[in-house]
Formats: C-alpha cells, structure tokens, sequence
C-alpha cells in the first residue's frame, strides 16, 4: 500500500514551453502533497505545499506564477511549469501524506525535466 | 525553526562492513523521525520510522533508535551489501503541530558499497 506516482516519469521540452507533471496517491487519499525539487548530488529542496482544494503554499524565493499547482482531488496534483527555460531543468518528486492516521510521507519515483 | 544534521558523505564501504550514519535533529516539538532512502534515478522509499523517545525502527536490517536524551537517530547496518549503495536522507516530522507541516530533511549521506 502506500503508493504515489509520478507522470510522466521524464520529459524534455524546448524553452518557452510549458510542462505538466501529476502525482497522484493510488491507494490512499491525500489531503496534503508537497512537491521538492533536487539537484544532483544535493538534497531535496520543497517548493511548495499543496491542499486539495484550497491555493498551494509556496516556499520562500519560488515563484508561483512560474510553478503552478494545482490540486483537484483528494488523489491527484499537478505542477505546472511554465515557460520553462534550462534553469529549470531539475529532478522534480511529489510526495503525499494521508489524510488519515499517520504522520508518514510517501513519495512519487520523480520526474526529470530537461530543458533544451 | 526544526533541524536534522547528518553526517557529510559520501562513505565508502567494503560489503559486510558495520554502517554508521550519524542524525541529529532540533525541534520545537515532539515530531517523528524517519530514514528515508533514494537508489539513484529513483524518488525516496521510507526505510523506517520512529514515534516515540526510545522506540527502534528496523527494516532490511537498517535500525535506528529515537534518543531524546540525546536528539539523536542515528543509522546503523550489520553487514552492508552492494544493493545498499544509494542516498540516505534522515528527516523528521512535527505533525502534530500541523497536518501541514512538510518533512525536515538532512543533507543525505550518499554510501557506495564495494564488492
């Protein structure tokens, strides 16, 4: 059980494109999913907090009209990056704690995103 | 504001070897510990967990302990194999602060398992 996945799990996109990365928990609902972001060989770096139904927290220093977020449903959430350009080429990780019971996070495999 | 400290890799190890990897934590609270673990070109899978001062998390042979005392949780395995070669990353959690309140990470510590 416990399991959240991440789609797609790689993407390249030319620049000034935008790019839609969801993760979603399939066996357990989430009212909370946080997406990171990870630079190699560094840890991991949360840029947001996502509440089903309500607008995203986002960290300090990250830019919200940039990295959208979107989460519709107690099972899925969205990243949105837009007009992406290769500074954001990154490793991108969603994770989701369950609504219920436990103070656990389980995370999504990750999705690269390339920039060229 | 809550910290975890581990210690700086990476750490190179010959299979069977005793691990070590150090975590200590700053919090405000009484938050949850974990061990999480990323293989490369992977997202992170939980290792293991602990609630309570005193209580031992094990998995795969992995335990670590919640020493209050000390605001520890340090790793620790037996005998590492080659599979074990990945990232680990101590974190912890004050849930009980806030349901929304995200995990606390340390820097990781990458460990390389040689045959």
């Amino acid at each position: 059980g416990a399991v959240v996945s991440q789609h797609p799990s790689w993407v390249i996109c030319k620049s000034g494109t935008s790019v839609k990365i969801e993760c979603r928990s399939l066996d357990f609902q989430a009212t909370t999913m946080f997406w990171y972001r990870q630079f190699p060989k560094q840890s991991l770096m949360l840029m947001a907090t996502s509440n089903e139904g309500s607008k995203a927290t986002y960290e300090q220093g990250v830019e919200k009209d940039k990295f959208l977020i979107n989460h519709a449903s107690l099972t899925l959430s969205t990243l949105t990056v837009t007009s992406a350009h290769p500074e954001d080429s990154s490793f991108y990780i969603c994770s989701a704690r369950p609504s219920v019971g436990t103070d656990t996070q389980y995370f999504g495999p990750g999705t690269r995103l390339t920039v060229l | 504001g809550d910290s975890v400290t581990q210690m700086e890799g990476p750490v190179t190890l010959s299979e069977e070897a005793f691990l070590t990897i150090n975590c200590t934590y700053t919090a405000t609270g009484y938050p949850s510990l974990f061990w999480y673990v990323q293989y490369p070109g992977e997202g992170l899978q939980l290792l293991l967990k602990a609630t309570k001062a005193d209580d031992k998390g094990s998995n795969k042979g992995f335990e670590a302990t919640y020493r209050k005392e000390t605001t520890s949780f340090h790793l620790e395995k037996g005998s590492v194999q080659v599979s074990d070669s990945a990232v680990y990353f101590c974190a912890l959690s004050d849930y009980r602060n806030s349901g929304n309140t995200p995990l606390v990470f340390g820097k990781g510590t990458r460990l390389s398992v040689i045959a």
